[in-house]
């Protein structure tokens, strides 16, 4: 399978802090993307890494891409009460052009005021 | 304010009855993905479809689901019959064709099979 595996499970941290999330994959990659879910909601994109891209910025938001490890980090620095949700990172099929899009189990973030 | 879609936001339904579960994709986008959402196994790809045609459909049960675009604008997945081990939450979304697009999601039907 290629599903992405988040890192840690579950994060708890004081507002201000920064939140640094980790995905693993098993095969190669077009591409990795960062969603975010709210509670009983859909999810929502953030961010898409290229696999010939090694960082990129968002916002608050850095992912990092390394695929020589076939990992990657979301990084949400001066985190917020508001940034309380899951993260999930997703890959695209096997390097081909099929477009599948494989979600990990995500990280439950929680920030407090 | 173009979004996917999903009706009905919640089915409560009693196990051997069929059910039926409809996503409206964004206009102009040309795949969709159904998705289950469970605690135990969190989100699981179903199929998907490319121009409503099935690319792929393998992380489906065959004998009791069935996934169809019978348009452009709609797709739907059905269980019949369905089992209280269905009870989870699905989602649709939906994407442009192209190796480096973002998927937008539904708001998910909460299925309860009791």
């Amino acid at each position: 399978s290629q599903q992405g595996e988040e890192d840690p499970q579950a994060l708890s941290i004081q507002e201000g802090e920064n939140a640094t999330m980790n995905c693993s994959y098993k095969t190669s990659i077009n591409n990795l993307q960062w969603y975010r879910q709210n509670s009983g909601r859909g999810l929502v994109h953030l961010i898409l890494i290229r696999s010939n891209e090694r960082e990129k910025h968002s916002g608050r938001l850095r992912v990092t891409l390394d695929t020589s490890k076939k990992s990657s980090s979301l990084l949400i620095t001066a985190s917020r009460a508001a940034d309380t949700a899951s993260y999930f990172c997703a890959t695209d099929g096997d390097g081909g052009s099929q477009g599948n899009l494989i979600f990990g189990k995500g990280t439950k973030l929680s920030v407090k005021p | 304010d173009a979004r996917v879609t999903q009706t009905p936001r919640h089915k409560v339904t009693e196990m051997g009855q069929e059910v039926t579960m409809r996503c409206q994709p964004i206009l102009g986008h040309n795949t969709v993905f159904w998705y289950r959402q469970t605690m135990m196994q969190g989100l699981e790809l179903l199929a998907y479809f490319r121009n409503r045609a099935p690319l792929d459909d393998s992380g489906m049960p065959k004998d009791r689901f069935s996934a169809e675009m019978p348009d452009a604008t709609l797709a739907t997945l059905k269980i019949q019959p369905s089992e209280p081990r269905d009870s989870a939450v699905y989602f649709c979304a939906s994407a442009r064709q192209g190796m480096n697009t973002e998927a937008f999601f539904g708001q998910g039907t909460r299925l309860t099979v009791v």
